[in-house]
């Protein structure tokens, strides 16, 4: 399976824009690149994916580099809600296999 | 709509008791999940359902039995627990539509075997 890397932890200040990093050099075609966030105490939640082309949403965009052997989330404004463990992951569209990893913990500071 | 609803909440076992987490759902999705998390630790796939009347063995299925009792309920059975199992235990249901699909979560099982 494709394998993703992501820093341990980030630190942002509040509202200001965030940008988490992922990489995944062995990601083959087909495969969908998911962002899931965790917050305390909680399951984990969608934040957005995509294949090839950027994508936006209303909590987030992912902008996707041109090899697609990384991408980025990016949180326009950080809020003391936004922190999480975020956890990028791969995976073929349908399949009900999701690896999630260790993920980033993101850190906001007022 | 509730979403992803789980029962217990947190639940302390002794080691070799037995016990079933519920999980239900009422958003009609078909596909149906069991994960598991380690402190520190990303989700692991114990037990999945594509849809009523199927399960398979996800990563880590030793140790655990299911049941889809009907499209809305997935059940997770440890028949003797271990303090290897302690864990949070979380169910998630799936849905597609438009070639996206999202997994939604429900709050979680604290287990404590001792």
């Amino acid at each position: 399976d494709a394998k993703t890397t992501q820093p341990n932890s980030m630190e942002s200040n509040e509202e200001e824009p965030v940008h988490l990093p992922c990489n995944h050099s062995t990601i083959s075609g087909t495969d969908y690149i998911h962002w899931y966030r965790q917050l305390p105490s909680q399951g984990p939640e969608y934040v957005i994916h995509g294949l090839t082309s950027n994508v936006n949403n209303r909590m987030a965009s992912l902008a996707i580099a041109e090899d697609r052997k990384s991408s980025t989330l990016i949180l326009h404004r950080a809020t003391l809600r936004d922190a999480a463990v975020y956890y990028c992951i791969l995976r073929l569209f349908n399949n009900n296999d999701m690896r999630f990893g260790a993920g980033t913990r993101l850190t906001v500071k007022p | 709509n509730a979403g992803v609803t789980q029962t217990p909440k947190f639940q302390v076992l002794k080691t070799g008791q037995s016990m079933t987490l519920q999980c239900a759902q009422d958003m009609n999705h078909n596909s149906m999940y069991w994960y598991r998390q380690d402190p520190g630790m990303g989700l692991r796939l114990i037990y999945y359902s594509a849809s009523e009347g199927t399960t398979d063995k996800g990563e880590v299925p030793n140790g655990y039995n299911v049941s889809r009792l009907n499209k809305r309920e997935f059940s997770l059975r440890l028949e003797s627990a271990a303090p290897s199992q302690t864990s949070v235990y979380f169910c998630a249901s799936r849905r597609i539509r438009d070639r996206k699909e999202t997994q939604y979560f429900g709050p979680g099982t604290r287990l404590l075997v001792l």
